[in-house]
């Protein structure tokens, strides 16, 4: 069975400009989370989508945004980039009705802000 | 900000001695889950433990929750150098609609 997959791996911008992350659940899962993780700091929730539908966000601007596509795959999205968006950047996903009892997790995209 | 507190920030062990890492979190919860970091890589689901449960095993991984501490400790006994990584904590509840991860404990396991 094929595990998250998240596009690209590293990607390396500029101030200003935006990124797109990607990200493919497990087949089967409904659910998708985005986490942000700043060098050597723990997670941060950025936002939940299930079943297409934004569940949750976390304490972040709103040049932060996303969506849920109905083949459960999911797209961040972040404008005006500034320089402490330099993080990685990753997806988890679930099963349906499963709660947050287990989120199977992505190896990441590295953003780099210049 | 962070629900979860690890503790202690960096652990430095042989091979073959158990490894203890805490957790603190401050609301109360449904569930504490406790996951491994790679190099910066995914997280790996380690083990859950409900709130109202006080003790879990899963192979060399032990851990406890104290519900009227607020806190959670995961053992890994007879460690190897493959155990090193960093190892969060993360607990849910009703209200959150979120899981909220600790800030990590780096394990490093030395031969």
């Amino acid at each position: 069975e094929a595990g998250v997959t998240q596009s690209p791996t590293h990607l390396i911008k500029t101030r200003g400009q935006q990124a797109t992350l990607r990200c493919s659940p497990i087949s089967g899962h409904t659910s998708v989370y985005w986490y942000q993780q700043a060098l050597g700091l723990g997670l941060q929730f950025l936002l939940w989508y299930d079943e297409g539908e934004e569940r949750n966000r976390g304490n972040f601007p709103p040049r932060f945004s996303g969506r849920q596509f109905p083949n459960y795959s999911s797209e961040l999205n972040v404008n005006a980039l500034e320089l402490e968006d330099s993080a990685l950047y990753l997806c988890a996903s679930s099963f349906p009705g499963q709660g947050f009892d287990e989120q199977f997790f992505g190896p990441g995209t590295r953003l780099t802000v210049l | 900000s962070q629900q979860g507190e690890e503790d202690p920030q960096a652990l430095s062990i042989q091979e073959g001695e158990n490894a203890t890492m805490n957790c603190s979190y401050k609301t109360s919860i449904n569930n504490l889950q406790w996951y491994r970091q790679n190099s910066g890589r995914g997280l790996v689901h380690l083990i859950l433990i409900r709130s109202n449960e006080r003790e879990k095993h899963s192979g060399r991984l032990r851990v406890t929750l104290d519900t009227s501490k607020k806190s959670s400790s995961l053992l890994i006994t007879a460690s190897r150098a493959a155990d090193t990584a960093s190892y969060f904590c993360a607990t849910d509840d009703d209200t959150a609609s979120k899981l909220t991860f600790g800030t990590g404990t780096r394990l490093q396991v030395t031969l």
